[in-house]
């Protein structure tokens, strides 16, 4: 497709449980973003790809939370054990210089 | 510590009038500013941006103004239509490094 695509759309999990969120960027965007946006509030800032290079994870709020882009293309955020407080929607956006283009995100939702 | 802030969380404009968001930032290294636009159950899309090296960007009926002094600035859309009725996301980043958003104002456009 010619956007970013966000997989799962909907997500429900227990508390305690471990979940992995995947983004397809745009074919050849290197820069990749995940951003977390909970209820009413704006995306906030988690973490940031160049490449394979994950250059910025300054806010990942904790060590349950883990993303990685091995090649460079496809990313996967992961969550262990997760928290009710978990509950967002969590977006992913590319670019190749500026004008970062979302996906539709990936609401999680924490039982 | 919020970079970018909407103080204005939601707004009300009649169909066919100016609808004016604003935008303040603290970060005085940021170079380049967005408007993100943003319905329920979607990821936000791009809609405008400004360069720091420019005051005025306009396209079609969306225009951004930029007042580096104040790091204030601010988007109108003329004429309102229905259909601009959404949350609207002030961000800004240096260079393609991560974009930091503002909370977002509804704007609510009344036929």
């Amino acid at each position: 497709g010619a956007g970013v695509s966000q997989s799962p759309r909907y997500k429900v999990a227990k508390r305690g449980q471990d979940v992995a969120l995947r983004c397809d960027p745009i074919s050849g965007h290197v820069s990749l973003f995940w951003y977390q946006q909970a209820l009413g509030q704006g995306p906030e800032f988690l973490t940031y790809f160049q490449n394979e290079a994950q250059l910025d994870k300054s806010g990942l709020p904790s060590d349950r939370f883990f993303a990685e882009r091995p090649e460079g293309s496809v990313s996967t955020l992961k969550i262990q054990r997760t928290q009710q407080e978990d509950s967002a929607v969590y977006l992913c956006a590319s670019s190749l210089y500026a004008r970062a283009q979302f996906g539709e995100g990936s609401r999680l939702t924490v039982l | 510590d919020q970079q970018v802030k909407q103080n204005s969380p939601s707004l009300s404009v009649q169909e066919g009038r100016i609808s004016i968001l604003n935008c303040d930032y603290t970060n005085s290294m940021f170079d380049y500013f967005l408007w993100y636009k943003k319905y329920p159950a979607e990821g936000p899309t791009f809609l405008i941006s400004i360069s720091s090296i420019k005051d005025k960007n306009e396209d079609g009926r969306f225009t951004v103004f930029l007042n580096k002094s104040a790091k204030h600035l601010s988007l109108h859309i003329v004429p309102s239509q229905p259909g601009d009725s959404a949350v609207y996301f002030c961000a800004a980043q240096t260079g393609a490094n991560n974009l930091f958003f503002g909370t977002g104002t509804r704007l609510t456009v009344i036929p």
